[in-house]
C-alpha cells in the first residue's frame, strides 16, 4: 500500500492568499484526521471523518479553516484567506477501528509570509 | 476527555546508553496507548501500541514499553541506544469507547550523542 498520500509537501504561500491542502488515506480506512503541529502547541487535532462525514471539528481554529471528504479517498483542507501564524504542518492521518493503528502521511509544510 | 503527559522535553543520552522516556495519562474510559517517532522532517511513524493482554510490549527498532495501569503510566524504554535514535518520540492516548481520536503527548526529543 502506498501509504497516505498528501500534497502539497512544501508550499509557500502570502498573507491573504487561499491555501488548499490534499489528502489520499489508505485504501479501506474509514477514519481520516488532520492535525497541524507546531513548536508552540505541538500535535492538535483538527477535525477527523468518519465515513467521510465530518464527526469533530472542534480543533479546528477559526472560520478561515474548512475541511471536506467529497468521497472515501480524498480530503482537503483549506485555509483562506490565510495567515503567518497559520505556518506549521499539516500532518493528514488514516485508520479503521478503535485501537488500529493511525497511520500518518509525510505532512503538508505551509509557510505563509 | 483523556490527556498525555510526557515529562521530559529532552533527553540527552550517550550511544549504547539505556533509555526511558516516560509518558503518563488521564482518562476516564479505558485507552489505547501508543509512541510515535518523528524523524526530522519527517512523518510520524508507530513505534509500539498497547491494546490489551500483556502489559510489556515489544515494538520496532528494539523499543518496548510497559503499561502500568494503577500508576496510569507508559514508559517507553531502549536499553542500548544508537546514534540513529536520535528524534522526537510522542505518547499518544485513544479512547476505547466511541470517540476516535488520538491525543499526544507534547513530545520527548531524544538525542544520543557519541
Amino acid at each position: 500500500d502506498a501509504g497516505v498520500i498528501q500534497s502539497p509537501r512544501h508550499e509557500v504561500t502570502e498573507m491573504g492568499q487561499e491555501v488548499t491542502l490534499r489528502c489520499k488515506p489508505i485504501s479501506g480506512h474509514d477514519y481520516l484526521f488532520w492535525y497541524r503541529q507546531t513548536m508552540m502547541r505541538g500535535l492538535e487535532l483538527l477535525i477527523y471523518f468518519n465515513n467521510n462525514v465530518p464527526i469533530d471539528d472542534s480543533g479546528m481554529p477559526e472560520d478561515r479553516f474548512s475541511a471536506k471528504m467529497p468521497n472515501a479517498s480524498f480530503s482537503t483542507l483549506k485555509i483562506q484567506p490565510s495567515e503567518p501564524r497559520d505556518s506549521a504542518v499539516y500532518f493528514c492521518a488514516s485508520s479503521t477501528g478503535p485501537g488500529n493503528t493511525i497511520y500518518f502521511g509525510e505532512g503538508s509544510w505551509l509557510t505563509v509570509v | 476527555a483523556q490527556s498525555v503527559t510526557q515529562l521530559d522535553s529532552q533527553v540527552p543520552v550517550f550511544e549504547e546508553a539505556p533509555v526511558e522516556l516516560r509518558c503518563n495519562y488521564s482518562s476516564s474510559v479505558s485507552v489505547y496507548l501508543f509512541w510515535y517517532v518523528q524523524y526530522p522532517n519527517q512523518g510520524l511513524q508507530l513505534l509500539l501500541k498497547y491494546l490489551s493482554g500483556s502489559t510489556l510490549v515489544k515494538g520496532i527498532n528494539g523499543f518496548e514499553a510497559e503499561f502500568n495501569k494503577s500508576q496510569t503510566s507508559f514508559h517507553l524504554r531502549k536499553p542500548s541506544v544508537h546514534i540513529s535514535d536520535t528524534a522526537e518520540y510522542f505518547c499518544a492516548v485513544r479512547s476505547s469507547g466511541s470517540a476516535r481520536q488520538l491525543t499526544f503527548g507534547s513530545g520527548t526529543q531524544l538525542t544520543v550523542l557519541p
